[in-house]
């Protein structure tokens, strides 16, 4: 499997808190993902990282900003948690060039009361 | 319409069946292609990327059809242990950089 953890795993936290979610690769992929998972959604991207201070928007950014300052860290924060922004959060690594393929980590479960 | 759309299931099908699963998508420009397993409260894994000659892994066989753009995945003699959802995954052209978009999945149970 690849290394990829997330942290915490689990949490539960109330409306207009902040939260930060992080993801820590050891992998050295170039490529860093955050992605939200919702019933009848699929996997939705947040955002993405492309290097170390290079990131980007996804189709559902709005709420969340990342931050990437070392290679195997990939931060998320939700700056003012909703209850909207209850779901299960999945972060995933890549390296272009080799087989494009994404590996993803365990999961986040966050639940805003 | 979706840019990858998957029959969401369930599928229930009794041991040793063979089942398929087809996954469309809208931008003809895509090049990259993957079936992703995942079981219930877990993460993602992939299965098999899908190649343009087809490929097989034991009793998985993947099948890409740029005519139609769709991609399939086969499953022969299934066991219990497939039962999971299986996410079509595909490249977007679009991006510039690399970027996927999911299938919301297909669910599968395989029945003793």
């Amino acid at each position: 499997d690849a290394g990829i953890t997330q942290s915490p795993r689990h949490k539960v936290t109330e409306t207009g808190t902040p939260v930060t979610l992080r993801c820590h690769q050891t992998e050295n992929h170039r490529y860093m993902y955050w992605y939200r998972q919702d019933p009848g959604h699929g996997l939705r991207l947040i955002h993405y990282s492309y290097g170390v201070k290079d990131t980007d928007k996804g189709e559902v950014s709005d709420g969340y900003s990342v931050s990437r300052s070392k290679t195997e860290d990939f931060l998320l924060t939700l700056e003012s948690a909703t209850s909207s922004q209850t779901s299960v959060y999945f972060c995933a690594i890549s390296e272009p060039g080799s087989t494009d393929t994404q590996y993803f980590g365990p999961g986040t479960r966050l639940t805003v009361l | 319409r979706k840019e990858v759309e998957q029959d969401p299931g369930p599928f229930n099908v009794p041991e040793g069946a063979t089942v398929a699963f087809n996954c469309t998508y809208s931008n003809s420009a895509s090049q990259s292609f993957f079936w992703y397993r995942q079981d219930c409260r877990k993460e993602p894994k992939l299965l098999m990327s899908v190649y343009s000659s087809g490929n097989e892994d034991g009793r998985f066989t993947a099948q890409l059809n740029r005519a139609s753009q769709y991609i399939s995945l086969l499953i022969r003699d299934s066991k219990l242990s497939d039962s999971a959802t299986y996410l079509c995954v595909v490249n977007d052209p679009t991006s510039g950089t690399y970027k996927y978009i999911f299938g919301t999945g297909t669910r599968l149970k395989v029945l003793a």
